[in-house]
C-alpha cells in the first residue's frame, strides 16, 4: 500500500489568489489521484495522473508530478469561496490500495 | 449514469448493535472499496473487493466483514458496534484494466454512522 502525505495541513488564502498544496509518498507508483471533500460529505475525483505524465490540466486545476522526488503538487487558480474543502492526494501503486493522508484544509477568505 | 450510491445516508445504532451499509458501483465497474473516515482525519482503507473476492484488508477488527454480490454492489457489516465506530463510511469503486487499476476511483456520498 501507499500512503501519500498532504503539506501544508491548512491554508487560508484571498478569493482569486492562486492556491497550491503539495503531496509526497514513499515508492513508484502507476498514478496518482487528487480529490476533494466538503465538510463531512464524499471524496470528489478531480484529476488523475499518470506516472509517465509530468503535467496535467482541468480547468483551473493544474496538477504536476515529479517522479524523481516522489511528490506532486495540484494548484488551484483563481480560487472561489466554492473552493473551501479538503484536499486529498491519493498514489496508486501496484498493490491497488489507497491509503490516505489527513488532507489539507483549504480555506478561502473573502 | 448514476454515480456511486450509498445506503443509508444516515444511522444511528446503539453499543453492541449490528449494522449492515450498502453500496452500489458505477455500472461497469467491478471493483469496490470501503473506507472508514472519522472527524478531522483521511478515509481509513477498510476492504477492497474485485469481481466477488477480497483483495485487500486494512487494519480494521474482525467485527468488519464485507461482500460483494454478482451485481457487483457490496455490503459492509459490523458487529458489536462500539463507539468509536462513529465515522462517515464511504465507499469506492473503479473500473479495472486487467489486474491492475490504471482507472479513476469515484467515491460515493458516504452513510454517516452514529453509534450512541
Amino acid at each position: 500500500s501507499q500512503q501519500g502525505e498532504e503539506d501544508p495541513q491548512a491554508l487560508s488564502i484571498q478569493e482569486g489568489e492562486n492556491a497550491t498544496m503539495n503531496c509526497s509518498y514513499k515508492t513508484s507508483i502507476n498514478n496518482l489521484q487528487w480529490y476533494r471533500q466538503n465538510s463531512g460529505r464524499g471524496l470528489v475525483h478531480l484529476i488523475l495522473i499518470r506516472s509517465n505524465e509530468r503535467e496535467k490540466h482541468s480547468g483551473r486545476l493544474r496538477v504536476t508530478l515529479d517522479t524523481s522526488k516522489k511528490s506532486s503538487s495540484l494548484l488551484i487558480t483563481a480560487s472561489r469561496a466554492a473552493d473551501t474543502a479538503s484536499y486529498f492526494c491519493a498514489p496508486l501503486n501496484r498493490d491497488d490500495k489507497i491509503i490516505f493522508g489527513k488532507g489539507t484544509r483549504l480555506h478561502i477568505l473573502p | 449514469d448514476a454515480g456511486v450510491t450509498q445506503s443509508p445516508t444516515h444511522l444511528i445504532k446503539t453499543r453492541g448493535q449490528h449494522v449492515t451499509l450498502r453500496c452500489s458501483p458505477i455500472s461497469g465497474h467491478k471493483s469496490v472499496s470501503w473506507y472508514q473516515q472519522v472527524l478531522g482525519q483521511g478515509p481509513q482503507f477498510i476492504f477492497q473487493y474485485y469481481e466477488k473476492e477480497e483483495r485487500g484488508r486494512g487494519n480494521f477488527p474482525d467485527r468488519f466483514s464485507a461482500r460483494q454480490f454478482p451485481n457487483y454492489s457490496s455490503e459492509l457489516n459490523v458487529n458489536a458496534l462500539l463507539l468509536g465506530d462513529s465515522a462517515l463510511y464511504l465507499c469506492a469503486s473503479r473500473g479495472l484494466a486487467g489486474a491492475y487499476s490504471y482507472n479513476e476511483q469515484f467515491f460515493g456520498p458516504g452513510t454517516r454512522l452514529t453509534v450512541l
